[in-house]
């Protein structure tokens, strides 16, 4: 069955280190989102990527980057320079219109 | 540009209850409208949509939603809760472009409380 992978579902980060989420998806989406998820605070954008090699900053996109080198792969890299990194991380796609968007199962990130 | 209103973001209700999450947005061109719920620890799962067909829409789990465009209103509803039910939901509008600036919008969220 297709869908969006997300790994690892926990992740644990020193102060001072990047770290990298993955996220991958066999539904043949051209568009993916990284949202971030914080209690209280809803969805926030981060980044998305409408097609290969391109994407756009979302609302809050300071501290992370991406790479959208494939079209099944959109990992999301939290630098050092996130100050408050700790946080769900969901990955999202879709082909657009009426479809709404999938989810993945999320990536709890928290700083030690 | 969209927007997207829950209103009350945290409802209790006892089980066999009926459920009503109230969702309100606004949008220049006739929208998409959507439903999700989020488990703890897990991702979004649709729920229902809008798509201009029915106004009426029924989804998953019971839960059936009505678009009322003079209310500019997705409310949610189930007629009898289940502990199972317990959850947060999402209500997100979309203005269902495609291209480059395809995104939902969405509420922020109202966690559903169910009471024995």
């Amino acid at each position: 069955d297709g869908g969006i992978t997300q790994s690892p579902k926990y992740l644990f980060r020193k102060e001072g280190q990047n770290v990298t989420l993955s996220c991958e998806q066999n539904l043949n989406h051209d568009a993916m989102y990284w949202y971030r998820q914080d209690p209280g605070q809803g969805l926030r954008l981060i980044y998305y990527s409408q097609i290969v090699n391109d994407f756009q900053k979302g609302d809050i996109a300071e501290g992370y980057s991406v790479s959208r080198e494939k079209k099944e792969s959109f990992p999301l890299t939290v630098t050092s320079a996130q100050k408050n990194p700790t946080a769900f991380y969901l990955c999202a796609s879709t082909i657009g219109g009426s479809k709404g968007y999938t989810f993945g199962s999320g990536t709890r990130l928290t700083v030690v | 540009a969209q927007s997207v209103t829950q209103l009350g973001s945290h409802v209790s209700v006892s089980e066999g209850a009926l459920v009503l999450l109230r969702c309100n947005y606004s949008s220049s061109v006739p929208p998409y409208l959507f439903w999700y719920v989020q488990y703890p620890n897990q991702g979004l799962q649709l729920l229902l949509k809008y798509t201009s067909a029915a106004t009426l829409v029924k989804g998953i789990n019971g839960f059936e939603a009505e678009f009322k465009k003079s209310e500019t209103s997705f409310h949610l509803t189930k007629p009898s809760a289940h502990m199972s039910d317990a959850a947060e939901y999402f209500c997100a509008v979309s203005d269902g472009g495609g291209g480059s600036n395809y995104k939902l919008t969405f509420g922020k969220g109202t966690l559903l409380t169910v009471n024995p």
